[in-house]
């Protein structure tokens, strides 16, 4: 499975855009990108997935490097409900499973 | 509430012992996929079933089974436990097996052995 790498942690205050970067050099070009976040005491949830256009859905945003090895989950406005860790995944079309690292920690401030 | 169902919620149960974690994917759902989250470990990979079959198999101990039945829901079996096998342990449902899929997460059972 391709490596991704990301801060281990990142701070915002509430109501501001959070960026958060992922880098992953050796993505292949069947490999999709996923992100999950998981907030305390809760299981993971899904946030958003691609595979090379830029994608938004009501939780956040996806920017997709043109060279694909790298991303940024953009969080439009973030609350106090965002601070999570939050995982960047490659998965490759016929790769069956997700194999989580240790993410971004996100803590955001009133 | 996220579509997948998990039971118990909390197990609490001596050294030794035999557990069965219980999981009901979203409706649709035809892949399921157990995953342990230790303090120290982070969310571990165990095991993927398909519409009933085994699909893929990761840090699985020999201790652990598990198996998808007929209406999907699939059951993880705990045995011999040991103080280490306290965790979090996560089902995740997906439409299909491939890339393009996202997973769905139960809110998880925690098993504390003492």
């Amino acid at each position: 499975d391709a490596k991704t790498t990301q801060p281990n942690s990142m701070e915002s205050n509430e109501e501001e855009p959070v960026h958060l970067p992922c880098n992953h050099s050796t993505i292949s070009g069947t490999d999709y990108i996923h992100w999950y976040r998981q907030l305390p005491s809760q299981g993971p949830e899904y946030v958003i997935h691609g595979l090379t256009s830029n994608v938004n859905n009501r939780m956040a945003s996806l920017a997709i490097a043109e060279d694909r090895k790298s991303s940024t989950l953009i969080l439009h406005r973030a609350t106090l409900r965002d601070a999570a860790v939050y995982y960047c995944i490659l998965r490759g079309y016929n790769t069956d499973k997700l194999i989580f690292g240790t993410g971004t920690r996100l803590q955001v401030f009133p | 509430d996220s579509g997948v169902t998990q039971t118990p919620k909390h197990l609490i149960t001596a050294t030794g012992q035999r557990v069965t974690l219980r999981c009901s994917p979203r409706s649709g759902d035809l892949s399921v996929y157990w995953y342990q989250q230790s303090l120290d470990q982070g969310l571990q990979f165990l095991i993927q079933y398909y519409n009933g079959e085994e699909r893929a198999k990761g840090n699985i101990l020999e201790r652990f089974s598990a198996q998808q039945f007929p209406d999907l829901h699939s059951e993880l079996n705990l045995s011999s436990l040991e103080l280490g096998d306290s965790a979090l342990y996560f089902c995740a449902s997906s439409v299909g097996d491939r890339g393009s899929y996202g997973y769905t997460f139960g809110s998880g059972t925690r098993l504390t052995v003492v």
